[in-house]
């Protein structure tokens, strides 16, 4: 089954402790992207890739970082975990190699993550 | 600066009543837009998009969406509502680049 998934669903951790959230797709996409989903702010993008081994900021990248590796992962990396991070987390792909805003994007099934 | 705006933060319908679903967006250059939708506890999923093919676009469930260029516009509509229809409904816009621009939501409400 085609598909976006992402380890954990869930994660209740404190600030400052080190986590990362698992991103993996079967679709062989080149695009990949990280949102966070906050109430009334709609989604967000924090980093998005366009293919392997380039990477670049979205809208809201600070106190996180990701790496692409490999075509099918992306992990979304926090480093010292802050209360302010606290939210929903989706991964999504793309097919396109080029705009990866104008494909349709896939999503994986959230990753809610509370920093206390 | 480019931005997209879904009006009303919260729409309830009566079941069998039409559904709208406002989303507006300002930019100079023609956009891709889209609508996804996510259900409770699920992500989202593409209901529709609009790639200048068509300004009448039909997407999954009966749901379609009319690109309006002179009033910057890309409303969501169904004729009928039904229950299983009750879930967050997201307007998304590319302005040409490599990222997509979501709006704020819109939750939608089915009365019986």
């Amino acid at each position: 089954e085609a598909q976006v998934t992402q380890n954990p669903r869930y994660l209740i951790t404190v600030t400052g402790k080190k986590l990362t959230v698992t991103c993996s797709q079967n679709m062989n996409h080149e695009y990949m992207s990280w949102y966070r989903q906050d109430p009334g702010l709609g989604l967000r993008q924090i980093y998005y890739s366009m293919n392997v081994e380039v990477t670049d900021k979205g809208d809201v990248p600070e106190g996180y970082k990701v790496s692409r590796k490999e075509k099918r992962n992306f992990p979304l990396i926090l480093e010292s975990p802050s209360p302010n991070q606290t939210s929903l987390y989706f991964c999504a792909s793309s097919p396109s190699t080029q705009m990866g805003g104008t494909d349709t994007q896939y999503f994986g099934p959230g990753t809610r993550l509370t920093v206390l | 600066a480019q931005s997209v705006t879904q009006l009303g933060s919260h729409v309830s319908v009566s079941e069998g009543a039409l559904v709208l679903l406002r989303c507006n967006y300002s930019s100079s250059v023609p956009p891709y837009l889209f609508w996804y939708v996510q259900y409770p506890n699920q992500g989202l999923q593409l209901l529709l998009k609009y790639t200048s093919a068509a300004t009448l676009v039909k997407g999954i469930n009966g749901f379609e969406a009319e690109f309006k260029k002179s009033e910057t516009s890309f409303h969501l509509t169904k004729p009928s509502a039904h229950m299983s229809d009750a879930a967050e409904y997201f307007c998304a816009v590319n302005f040409g680049n490599e990222k997509l621009t979501f709006g704020t939501g819109t939750r939608l409400t089915i009365i019986p």
